[in-house]
């Protein structure tokens, strides 16, 4: 089975810098798709950040990047000009292509806190 | 749009009481699903459903059931709760699995005691 592991379980920074949120992944497919998910106190889960697989190209959202490394079975999360609101748990999930369920696996989490 | 809804948003039970969580969506999404999250953990997926009459075993099953009954609603049944059960239930859909972008409800904390 996929598994995915945040092996920071929290991080801060301070406002205006830059964080980089880690996570790993486990498994033998090829074709698959990741995501970060914030979840903010209202316990809302928003997604932040979608990287398809078979994309060699980083996907980047605004203030919200990733180092998508396949080799390495590696997914990070890099927050630039980090605001107050960016405050949250953070949540990296794996999704098999294969299968029709669009079961996800997520990771543990990672805390962050925004120091003004 | 509402988007996912879910109720109740709280709510605490005695062991071996039952009750559904409810869960609807107005996005017309085919898929839905139900998740706990366990404090300090991420979601683990209890209950899927890939269209109405259509519902199939996630990660955690033991001790729910699901219907699906239509393609707005998927309610969560717990039959005789116990304390393990203690958790914060999300709901979530989607429209396909190719565009399979997760959309989540509030989610509804449950405490067994």
């Amino acid at each position: 089975a996929q598994t995915v592991t945040q092996s920071q379980p929290e991080m801060s920074v301070q406002e205006a810098e830059t964080v980089t949120l880690s996570c790993t992944y486990d498994t033998s497919e090829s074709d698959y798709y990741l995501f970060w998910y914030k979840q903010p106190p209202s316990r809302q889960m928003i997604l932040v950040i979608r990287q398809e697989a078979y994309k060699q190209q980083n996907a980047t959202e605004n203030r919200f990047s990733v180092n998508f490394q396949k080799a390495a079975k590696s997914f990070s999360l890099k927050i630039s000009d980090s605001q107050l609101g960016d405050a949250a748990m953070y949540f990296c999930a794996y999704r098999s292509a294969r299968g029709l369920n669009n079961d996800m696996r997520f990771g543990a989490g990672t805390r962050l806190t925004v120091k003004p | 749009n509402a988007g996912v809804t879910q109720t109740p948003k709280f709510r605490i039970l005695k062991i071996g009481q039952s009750m559904t969580l409810q869960c609807t969506q107005d996005m017309n999404h085919n898929y839905m699903y139900w998740y706990r999250q366990d404090p300090g953990m991420g979601l683990k997926l209890i209950y899927y459903s890939v269209g109405a009459g259509i519902t199939d075993k996630g990660e955690v099953p033991n001790g729910y059931n699901v219907s699906r009954s239509t393609t707005e609603d998927f309610p969560l049944r717990l039959e005789l709760a116990a304390p393990s059960q203690t958790s914060v239930y999300f709901c979530a859909s989607s429209y396909s699995t190719i565009y399979n972008e997760q959309f989540f409800g509030p989610g509804t904390r449950l405490t067994v005691l």
